[in-house]
């Protein structure tokens, strides 16, 4: 498997436009998770998925940022409009859930390096 | 009060110096205790866990959990450079609805 593919990979744009990221989960898992990560905040959740149902989003910073889950294989995050403090590498991530025994592991995508200028 | 708590540092060490990193929580409910390692412009991975209290030794590293003081450790022993990363505790429990947990992670830098 190719892991959790992210795109893009860096995005630079201007305050006021709109951005989406784009997220293809690991085949087979049940979970789909959206994280931003700074150096101010650490690792944030901003909302999760199961089973392509929004369970949890708390963690969205306003309504600026929607996510969307079409299918089970692939997921947006939407800022709009963008601004310089949305700045961030925004991760996402993939689970099955709870294995017998074993604890909720999530891979992790490489990140998309957001830069609002 | 934030779920869990992990000081950022950054923590800097000489090669070959035992490191320990640590973290606190506030929910009794979480039962799976994790450690993620995430090198420079890299997603975080899963190092090892452990369930519950006690020990678990995995190489050079041994993570530790006291659930009566809710705090973990990890421990690296004989670090290398290559171990220089973002070190995340993450949390989970039968509550957490498939959820982790994270700490901010401590910058480890080992210096040759």
């Amino acid at each position: 498997d190719a892991g959790v593919i992210q795109s893009p990979r860096h995005e630079v744009t201007e305050m006021g436009q709109e951005v989406t990221l784009r997220c293809k989960p690991i085949s087979g898992h049940d979970y789909l998770f959206w994280y931003r990560q700074t150096m101010m905040r650490g690792l944030e959740l901003l909302i999760y998925f199961n089973n392509n149902v929004p369970i949890d989003d708390s963690g969205m910073p306003e309504d600026r940022f929607s996510a969307k889950m079409p299918n089970a294989s692939f997921s947006t995050l939407k800022i709009q409009p963008s601004e310089p403090r949305d700045s961030a590498v925004y991760f996402c991530a993939s689970s099955l859930g709870k294995l017998a025994g074993g604890p909720d592991e999530q891979f992790f995508g490489p990140g998309t390096r957001l830069t609002v200028l | 009060q934030k779920e869990v708590e992990q000081d950022p540092g950054p923590l800097s060490v000489p090669e070959g110096a035992i490191v320990s990193l640590n973290c606190t929580y506030s929910n009794s409910a979480f039962q799976y205790f994790m450690w993620y390692r995430q090198y420079s412009r890299k997603g975080p991975e899963l190092l090892m866990y452990t369930y519950s209290s006690g020990n678990k030794e995995d190489g050079r590293f041994t993570a530790q959990v006291d659930k009566s003081s809710k705090y973990i450790s990890l421990f690296i022993r004989d670090s290398q450079p290559s171990d220089s990363a973002t070190y995340l505790c993450a949390m989970s429990g039968s509550s957490t609805l498939g959820r982790l947990y994270f700490g901010r992670g401590t910058q480890l830098t080992v210096w040759p």
